[in-house]
Parts: structure tokens; sequence; C-alpha cells
């Protein structure tokens, strides 16, 4: 059964610095991964979409990064600014189907 | 604009009561989903449709019910049956039910049972 975590659950950082957000899934079989934002109260907005052959996806300032083999994905986002401050979700579809099992998060907040 | 709406954003019930939330999209998509979110956990999938009247169990549907009679339209009956309803549900398609499209939300509505 796949099973996503999310590693830190909670991060603080100063504006101005660049980060990491780590995701790792257990069954490596997948077909692609997405990366959402959700700020709090709202909906989840999908930031990238990186399909299973692809290494890595760039939009703006966050580039994420996809390892299959060792069950890993990261996001970077660099310059880091208050606005960036929510939710980070990642997720996986189950099997072929498009049912996405999720990580619990990581929860940025970004210090002026 | 393009998107999926929900309402209402928050609805309160009283324990007992069903309750229908609704969710639109104008995307054009064959594929729909509920989620539920409750804190400290990650979303889990309700019910998903991946074509006009058609509907399929996600991993915790007990005590749910959906129906799909237009391609627009996919609204959640949470029922009394439902132990535990207080949560953020968020609804959720893509372009159809392959795994390699993007799935977008809407914004959620919060139910509170008391």
């Amino acid at each position: 059964k796949q099973e996503v975590t999310q590693i830190p659950a909670a991060l603080s950082v100063p504006e101005g610095e660049n980060l990491v957000l780590n995701c790792s899934f257990t069954d490596s079989a997948i077909y692609n991964l997405q990366w959402f934002r959700q700020d709090p109260g709202k909906g989840l907005t999908s930031l990238l979409l990186i399909q299973s052959s692809q290494r890595e996806q760039t939009s703006g300032r966050l580039n994420a990064s996809l390892d299959k083999s060792s069950g890993r994905s990261t996001l970077y986002i660099a310059a880091s600014q208050p606005g960036d401050s929510a939710t980070y979700l990642c997720a996986v579809p189950s099997g072929a189907t498009n049912k996405l099992i999720f990580g619990t998060g990581t929860l940025l907040a970004v210090q002026p | 604009d393009g998107g999926i709406t929900q309402s209402p954003k928050y609805l309160f019930r009283k324990e007992g009561q069903n309750v229908t939330l609704s969710c639109e999209q104008n995307l054009n998509h064959d594929a729909m989903y509920w989620y539920r979110q409750d804190p400290g956990q990650g979303l889990r999938l309700i019910y998903y449709s991946q074509i006009v009247n058609d509907f399929q169990k996600g991993d915790i549907a007990e005590g749910y019910s959906v129906s799909r009679e237009k391609k627009e339209s996919f609204p959640l009956t949470v029922t009394s049956a439902q132990k535990n309803p207080t949560a953020f549900y968020l609804c959720a398609s893509s372009i159809d039910s392959l795994s390699s499209y993007e799935q977008y939300f809407g914004p959620g509505t919060r139910l509170t049972v008391t």
C-alpha cells in the first residue's frame, strides 16, 4: 500500500533563504507526483506536476525534482518571501487511476 | 473564469441530520473527486467519478453518498450514519481519471456537526 511522508512537519526560515521540502513515497511505481500549496482555511493550489519520465519541473522560484528509484521528491523554493508561508502538500496517484494519496504536509513560515 | 466552486463555505448541522455539499466545475473535466481533510492528517478520498452516471467508493466512503447526473456537478451527501462528520471537505476534478493529468481543487466546505 502506497504511503507518502513529508519531512519536516513544520519549518520556519527568515526571508530570503533558499529552502527544501521533502516528500517520500514507499511504492516507486508512480505515474507522477504533484505538489500543492494550501493557505489556512482554503483549498489546494496546484504548484507543479512531475511526470514519472521527468527528473524535474520549474515554475518561477519553485523547482521540484523526482527520483523514483529512491522514492523521493524535493520542492526547492528560492529566495523565500513571507507570502510563501503556507502548508505544502505532495501527492501521488494510486495505481493507474488519478486517486491521489497525500502526505500530511509541511507547514512553512517565512519570517520578514 | 474556469474553475471549481463549492458551496457553502461554512455549514453547521445538528447531529442526526443529512447534509449535502455542492461542487460545480466549468472546466469540462470528466473526472471529479471528493476528499476529506482532518487536522494532522493528509487528505483522504471519499468518492470519485470517472464519468457522468458513474462513481466509485474511495477509502472512507462509509456514511457518505454521491450522485453524478451532470458532467459539471458532483454533490456529496453526508448522512447521519457518518460517525465523525466534522471536517474540511474538498472537491477536485481532472480531465479524466488517468494518472497523467493534473488535479484541480475547489475552495472547500467546512462542515461542523454538533
